[in-house]
């Protein structure tokens, strides 16, 4: 079966720039999905195919995809950023979780 | 403003049946495909199952196949999960997923608040 597979905890001082990696076989062929979770909520989607941002998310949250990994890149990173994020695609119409990212920003 | 709101959770002992709900709002329920991501103590998402707009196409992960059963009422915007044959390890929180779509793909959008479902003596 499909996986991927994310750092379990990266951190990020305030005002830096945060990435998170996903990595899965030939990821880039597909597309790449990022949620933030914050601790007691439930998901939100920050970034939808590879690099597009729903409304209402800040322009700082940004995503890329090639070869084997996908990155969501937070650029001035706030402590309101910090949470867990998830990556997801699809594999043959089965749907595919990261095993989750601790962002911690101190 | 689309929402999703579940209920039905609780503490259930192993063995036990539990049916959730998820009611939808906001939006033309009928026109989407509907999913049941859970997410254990700590742990991170896992996909449950997923039903089309109509009901006529169904798929479950291989862990709840055969005790888990989705559902929608169209009707009533609502969509459902009847978990039987209980397990310490179903032990999460269940919440609700949208499937939004373009022409080109297919994400979660919004999500419901969860409920949680524990599985103990």
């Amino acid at each position: 079966s499909y996986e991927l597979t994310q750092p379990p905890s990266v951190s990020v001082s305030p005002g830096q720039t945060a990435s998170i990696t996903c990595s899965g076989d030939k990821l880039g062929d597909k597309y790449a999905y990022w949620y933030q979770q914050k601790p007691g909520q439930s998901p939100v989607l920050v970034i939808y195919q590879d690099n597009k941002r729903p409304s209402g998310i800040p322009e700082r949250f940004s995503g890329s995809n090639s070869g084997n990994t996908a990155t969501l890149t937070i650029s001035g990173t706030q402590a309101m950023d910090e949470a867990d994020y998830y990556c997801q695609t699809w594999d043959s119409s089965t749907v595919v979780f990261g095993g989750g990212t601790k962002l911690t920003v101190l | 403003e689309v929402e999703l709101v579940e209920s039905g959770g609780g503490l259930v002992q192993p063995g036990g049946s539990l049916r959730l709900s998820c009611g939808g709002s906001g939006f033309t329920f009928s026109k989407y495909w509907m999913h049941w991501v859970r997410q254990g103590p700590e742990k991170g998402l896992v996909w449950v199952s997923r039903i089309n707009s109509d009901g006529s196409s169904i798929s479950y992960a291989d862990s709840v196949k055969g005790r888990f059963t989705i559902s929608r009422d169209n009707a009533k915007n609502t969509l459902y999960l009847q978990m039987n044959s209980l397990r310490a390890e179903d032990t999460a929180v269940y919440y609700c997923a949208r499937e939004h779509y373009d022409s080109r793909s297919n994400w979660f959008d919004p999500w419901g608040q969860g409920t949680l479902v524990t599985v103990s003596s």
